[in-house]
Parts: structure tokens; C-alpha cells; sequence
């Protein structure tokens, strides 16, 4: 069954650096999604991405966060000087079209900023 | 606006016994999914089941089952003869047909002791 792959696993990064979260979504799907969970807590929305731009965003994606699909597999999270709460698991998401809910999500990427 | 509350934060058995997760959602669109993740200690989210508002069926899936009603927008989960293997954090998550995103509830961790 096709699956939503995220690189790395775990990221250890100092505070104020940059860094990029991978996914690769499922090949024929079309809306992309990024949600977070602080250690503990719920899963929350990040961000949609449809057609090569952001669809929605949560008050959560300010602009230290950015999304990108740089080539046909790929779309990444990208955190541009990173905060200690920004310390979570970020999950990724995939869906075919509206009304067919991104209901699988990649492993995610333990996120650890020190 | 949309939301989804797990009142149980946490909840321990025995092994054998029978479990129910509560989920209570609240939304004012006639046409959305819910569903129910199981989060194992090593982080994943796992798909258990999706349902959607047309169809109040309830179903069951070997030891787990579930009980949609639109009348108390309600949709919970009961494990039959739990396992310690059950032991997770389970979500209740809600999503609308035209925007895809997840709301999730807070979770209810479950201990099942042997």
C-alpha cells in the first residue's frame, strides 16, 4: 500500500539554526499538509498546500515556517531560525482531492531543539 | 467553528476487560468524516478507522468497535478483551468535507496492565 515517508526520523538542532523537514507524499495525490504535536499534546494543523501554494495556515505557521514542493516527490517544512517550543513531532499528510480526507499520515520527524 | 473533545485524559485496566474511548464532536457542516488514530509509544499515527456523517452504521473490526451517533454527535470506541499491546494514546479527529485539515481531540491514553 503506497505510504507517506518522512526524512529524517529525529533532528537535534541548536536554537536559532535552520532546519528542513522532508516528506514524500503519496505520487498521485495532490493536497499536502503538515501538522505538529508539542510532547503530550494534540495534533495540530500547520498548513495546506494545493497547486503549488499554500491552500491554509494556522496562526501557528508564522513566518519562521515555509513549505516547498521543489521537484515532483518531494515537500518540505522548513523552520528558518528554530525556537526551543519549536520542539515536537511534525507529522505530513497527503491527500488525492477535496472530500478525500488526508487520513494517513507519514511516521513523522521528532524535532529536538536545544 | 469545529472541535473535538476526549474528556477521558487517561485511562487504566486489566487486561481482558472491555474499554470505551469517548468522542464528542461539535461542527455545523452536513457533510464530514471522523476518525480514530491509535499513537503507539513510539510516535506514529496509526489509522484505525474513518466514517463519514451519512453513514451511522456502527462497525466492528475484531476486538475493536464503534459507535457513531449523530444524535449526540458522538463517536466512540470500544475494545473488547484489551491487551496490553492496546496501550497508546488514541485520537478522535474530525474532518470537513471541503477543507481536508484534521481537528483532533487531546487524546485519551490508555494503560492496559497484564
Amino acid at each position: 500500500e503506497p505510504e507517506v515517508t518522512q526524512t529524517p526520523s529525529h533532528q537535534v538542532t541548536q536554537m536559532g539554526q535552520e532546519v528542513i523537514l522532508r516528506c514524500v507524499p503519496i505520487s498521485n495525490h495532490l493536497y499536502f499538509y503538515w501538522y505538529r504535536q508539542i510532547l503530550g499534546q494534540k495534533v495540530e494543523f500547520l498548513v495546506s498546500f494545493y497547486n503549488n501554494e499554500i491552500s491554509e495556515k494556522s496562526e501557528i505557521f508564522d513566518d519562521q515556517f515555509s513549505v516547498e514542493r521543489p521537484d515532483g516527490s518531494n515537500f518540505t517544512l522548513k523552520i528558518r531560525s528554530t525556537k526551543l517550543e519549536d520542539s515536537a513531532m511534525y507529522f505530513c499528510a497527503s491527500s488525492e482531492a477535496l472530500g478525500y480526507p488526508a487520513q494517513y499520515f507519514g511516521p513523522g520527524t521528532r524535532l529536538l531543539v536545544l | 467553528a469545529q472541535k473535538v473533545t476526549q474528556a477521558q485524559t487517561e485511562i487504566s485496566v486489566v487486561e481482558k476487560e472491555d474499554v470505551t474511548l469517548d468522542c464528542v464532536y461539535e461542527t455545523r457542516d452536513t457533510t464530514y468524516y471522523l476518525f480514530w488514530y491509535k499513537q503507539p509509544p513510539s510516535g506514529e499515527l496509526v489509522f484505525l478507522i474513518r466514517r463519514n456523517s451519512f453513514d451511522e452504521q456502527n462497525e466492528i473490526s475484531g476486538r475493536y468497535s464503534w459507535n457513531f451517533q449523530k444524535s449526540t454527535s458522538s463517536f466512540n470506541f470500544t475494545i473488547t478483551a484489551s491487551q496490553v499491546v492496546d496501550s497508546a494514546v488514541y485520537f478522535c479527529a474530525l474532518s470537513l468535507y471541503n477543507f481536508n485539515k484534521f481537528y483532533f481531540g487531546s487524546g485519551t491514553k490508555l494503560n492496559v496492565k497484564p
